[in-house]
């Protein structure tokens, strides 16, 4: 069973383009995350939802956009895109009441 | 403001040896969390280890072992009798806790490469 799941696994697009990435997770954890892994493989947090609550929304462009509709969902929406965009995007979870976070396989994003 | 430093970008060793990938971390807050992730060629994160900041006991599992020292800030990860299959990126991560998310803050990352 795939505890985090996302999909697609690679997006390939036009700049300018607006695209989602979907994140589910059957873990039952009620805190979820995204990262952006660049291609040093630095990898650094974006956002992060609690029960549906935005928790931590760290410097990123507006044009990106989370949106949890419940849980065990949280998806990443992005506008306008560029270049720089490129990027494999992770999603996470892990219970509040611990600090373990678990990984998706990761979407990698090609901005051409 | 927390920071890791994976001062090792690329290590290389021959199958069987030993080998450590050093973890220094900063942080002010007390209650924190360390962990080492492996990133395969296959590009997945794995989690390996957690370790909270009043647990400073040594970690065995199986081949890995792992060093906590509070006194020197460090989290080494320590690989006994190296295989092939180790061959990876393995990041050490610091969080603190808020209460409802954990901010992870990742090293840059140490490559492994084992070769027979």
């Amino acid at each position: 069973d795939t505890a985090v799941s996302q999909t697609p696994k690679y997006l390939v697009t036009q700049m300018g383009n607006d695209k989602s990435i979907k994140c589910e997770q059957n873990l039952g954890h009620d805190t979820m995350y995204w990262y952006k892994q660049d291609s040093k493989k630095f990898l650094k947090i974006m956002f992060s939802y609690n029960n549906k609550e935005l928790i931590i929304n760290e410097t990123v462009p507006n044009r990106f956009s989370p949106k949890s509709p419940d849980k065990a969902h949280l998806n990443l929406h992005i506008n306008s895109l560029e270049l720089g965009d490129s990027a494999v995007y992770f999603c996470a979870s892990s219970q509040a009441t611990t600090a373990t976070q678990y990984f998706g396989p990761g979407t990698r994003l090609t901005v051409l | 403001a927390q920071k890791v430093t994976q001062a090792q970008t690329e290590i290389s060793v021959v199958e069987k040896e030993d080998v450590t990938l050093d973890c220094v971390y900063e942080t002010r807050d007390t209650t924190y969390y360390l962990f080492w992730y492996k990133q395969p060629p296959s590009g997945e994160l794995v989690f390996l280890i957690r370790r909270n900041s009043f647990d400073e006991q040594n970690e065995i599992s199986g081949r890995y072992s792992w060093n906590f020292q509070k006194s020197t800030s460090s989290f080494n990860f320590t690989i006994t009798a190296s295989q092939v299959v180790d061959s990876a990126v393995y990041f050490c991560a610091l969080s603190v806790f808020t209460g409802t998310a954990s901010k992870l803050t990742f090293g840059t990352g140490t490559r492994l490469q084992v070769t027979l």
